[in-house]
């Protein structure tokens, strides 16, 4: 049972391009969170998915971010016209269960703004 | 708003000998997750406490969890180099009664041992 996939696990980008992160989750869970993790920091809860549906965006920033959990395929996270601050590791992690269920991290996908 | 604190924030120390992470967030939950990660690396889930007075092993470390003193420690016995990595802890938000989803995490102890 594959874990929790996310690709790409490296991403540059410069000033003002966009920036897409996927993420699979493991095999038979429909419960999908993304983190974001500055240097020398914890993980920041940005949103929780389900399928087709968004069930908490309370972390994500208002503007420039967005995220997705479609029927087929991966969870997308998306940021817009990227900025210096946006330089993160940015975490997904699956769950079997809507309320409490222990979570299952991806690798991570390391984005850096020149 | 949720607070997770954790210290220390950095541990130096020598083979063999024993410390203790400490943990304290600032509202009631009863669920509280231990997470390690090397350098690099995703967070590996080490132990996941449910409920007061709960107490878990594996190998040379142990946690425990007061939900009256909202205090979750974690023990390192007689510590080995492999255990270098850094350590968080995560309160589960919805456990504490705010209704809101997702885990919040401590700034993580930076655990070096030294042979």
């Amino acid at each position: 049972n594959a874990g929790v996939m996310q690709n790409p696990r490296h991403l540059v980008r410069r000033r003002g391009q966009e920036a897409r992160l996927r993420c699979s989750p493991m095999k038979g869970h429909s419960h999908v969170y993304w983190y974001r993790q500055l240097p020398e920091e914890g993980l920041k809860f940005m949103v929780y998915l389900q399928k087709e549906n968004i069930i908490d965006e309370s972390g994500m920033p208002k503007e420039r971010f967005s995220a997705e959990f479609p029927k087929e395929g991966p969870s997308i996270l998306r940021i817009q016209q990227v900025v210096r601050g946006d330089s993160a590791a940015y975490f997904c992690a699956s769950s079997p269960l809507s309320r409490g269920g222990e979570l299952f991290f991806g690798e991570g996908s390391r984005l850096t703004v020149l | 708003e949720l607070k997770v604190e954790q210290n220390p924030l950095f541990l130096s120390m020598q083979e063999g000998k024993n410390y203790t992470i400490y943990c304290n967030y600032s509202t009631t939950s009863d669920r509280l997750y231990w997470y390690r990660q090397d350098p690099g690396k995703s967070l590996e889930s080490l132990f996941v406490l449910l409920s007061n007075g709960a107490v878990k092993q594996e190998g040379r470390l142990m946690a425990s969890l007061d939900t009256k003193a909202r205090l979750s420690t974690l023990h390192i016995t007689a510590a080995v180099h492999d255990l270098s990595a850094t350590y968080f802890c995560a309160v589960d938000i919805m456990y504490s009664g705010g209704g809101a989803d997702g885990l919040t995490f401590g700034k993580g102890t930076h655990l070096i041992i030294q042979p």
